[in-house]
């Protein structure tokens, strides 16, 4: 079946420290691919995304690519702020058969310090 | 506004009372789903349903059930809580159209006692 496995945390970074959170996968046939953030006590929302290999997502910062040989979909950021601090969710969603649900990886908690 | 909306947000329960969770979305959005949420498990998809009348199970069913009697509205409902059931809850939508991404309603947190 499909499978995430990202970067165990918390990741505890300064601010404006460059970051990576590492994302993999497991997935038959081409899978779209999904950064969701967590903001304290809130819901998921969308960060970024990319649908074929080599796509680029980005957003307020965030970019990650695609890459279909490595089978990874790693998160990074340039220089982190204090509102980056959230849960961070690496996920995957197959193509075809109706329900197209989105697999996720057990998410990374990220704290920025001043 | 766009939202996916969920009430409650907090619930305490005891064993074996029955409880809905509502869930609404403005969108038109033909798929909805629920998800629940627990530490180190990531979030796991409990049902789906793909348009008015059409539900299915997702990967942790047991203990739930859902409806779709309206294309907006996607409750669920458990019958007989067991404290086996305190997560957090996610409602889910999306268009049937392209891109497949998924707009979140803000959680319900459930403690069964």
């Amino acid at each position: 079946g499909n499978s995430v496995t990202q970067m165990e945390g918390p990741v505890t970074l300064s601010e404006e420290a460059f970051l990576t959170i590492n994302c993999t996968y497991t997935a038959t046939g081409y899978p779209s691919l999904f950064w969701y953030v967590q903001y304290p006590g809130e819901g998921l929302q969308l960060l970024l995304k990319a649908t074929k290999a080599d796509d680029k997502g980005s957003n307020k910062g965030f970019e990650a690519t695609y890459r279909k040989e490595t089978t990874s979909f790693h998160l990074e950021k340039g220089s982190v702020q204090v509102s980056d601090s959230a849960v961070y969710f690496c996920a995957l969603s197959a193509r075809g058969g109706g329900n197209e649900k989105l697999t996720f990886g057990t998410g990374t908690r990220l704290t920025i310090i001043p | 506004e766009a939202q996916v909306t969920q009430n409650p947000r907090y619930l305490i329960t005891v064993t074996g009372k029955k409880l809905t969770v509502t869930c609404s979305q403005n969108m038109n959005h033909e798929y909805m789903s629920w998800y629940r949420q627990d530490p180190g498990l990531g979030l796991r998809q409990i049902y789906y349903s793909m348009n008015v009348e059409v539900t299915d199970k997702g990967d942790v069913p047991e203990g739930y059930k859902v409806s779709r009697k309206e294309k907006r509205n996607f409750p669920l409902i458990l019958e007989s809580p067991s404290p086996n059931q305190t997560s957090l809850y996610f409602c889910a939508s999306r268009s049937q159209g392209g891109g497949y991404e998924q707009y979140f309603g803000p959680g319900t947190r459930l403690t069964v006692t």
